[in-house]
């Protein structure tokens, strides 16, 4: 099946600061989407995005597709931003997700 | 809030014992999937559900069966259980067959003792 990682395992900042996390993934997709699971465990969607680009307030997100990677950016980060963000991909032929392993970020004051 | 709505929040129960986890989907969305994270296996897709038919497993266990009901909302059941099936199962949904765009429901912790 498809593989996707996620880069880096762990980030650390200062609030305020700005952050890049990566995901790649192994073959063709249909659909990627970008979560952040908070400390309560809620997932919460963040970006469906293919393709191209978006960007919703202080966060935005790239996804290269002929290149398989994505790539969302934080800037001015909260200490509201910590938290563990996931990127997950359907590929061809499937319909359901499959999760990179995460990043947890965790933004100090 | 996503329009997903999961029940109960956590569960609490005893090895050997038999749940049901319940989920309704958004308002027209017709398709359902079931979820697990665990410390050890991440976030797995264990089955999904489009119009009460079921459409793909993934890596669910014998012990584990799921429906989707006439009026769309869905059951997990989890019998048999074990100190390990201890997880987070999430509830997504989506418009149709193939997404495009999955939303999580909050999740039902379930602790097996």
């Amino acid at each position: 099946g498809i593989q996707v990682e996620q880069s880096p395992p762990d980030l650390i900042l200062q609030e305020g600061a700005n952050s890049t996390l990566r995901c790649n993934f192994s073959d063709s997709v249909n659909n990627l989407q970008w979560f952040h699971q908070n400390p309560w465990g809620q997932l919460i969607n963040l970006f469906y995005i293919p393709s191209g680009t978006k960007q919703n307030g202080r966060l935005s997100a790239t996804t290269v597709a002929t290149e398989r990677y994505s790539l969302l950016y934080i800037s001015s980060s909260q200490t509201t931003d910590s938290g563990v963000y996931f990127c997950a991909v359907v590929d061809t032929g499937r319909r359901a997700l499959t999760f990179g392993s995460g990043t947890r970020l965790q933004v100090q004051p | 809030d996503s329009g997903v709505t999961q029940t109960p929040k956590h569960l609490i129960t005893a090895t050997g014992q038999r749940v049901t986890l319940r989920c309704s989907p958004r308002s027209g969305d017709l398709s359902v999937y079931w979820y697990q994270q665990s410390l050890d296996q991440g976030l797995q897709f264990l089955i999904h559900y489009y119009n009460g038919e079921e459409r793909a497993k993934g890596n669910i266990l014998e012990r584990f069966s799921a429906q989707q009901f006439p009026d769309l909302h869905s059951e997990l059941n989890l019998s048999s259980l074990e100190l390990g099936d201890s997880a987070l199962y999430f509830c997504a949904s989506s418009v149709g067959l193939a997404g495009p765009e999955q939303f999580f429901g909050p999740g039902t912790r379930l602790t097996v003792l």
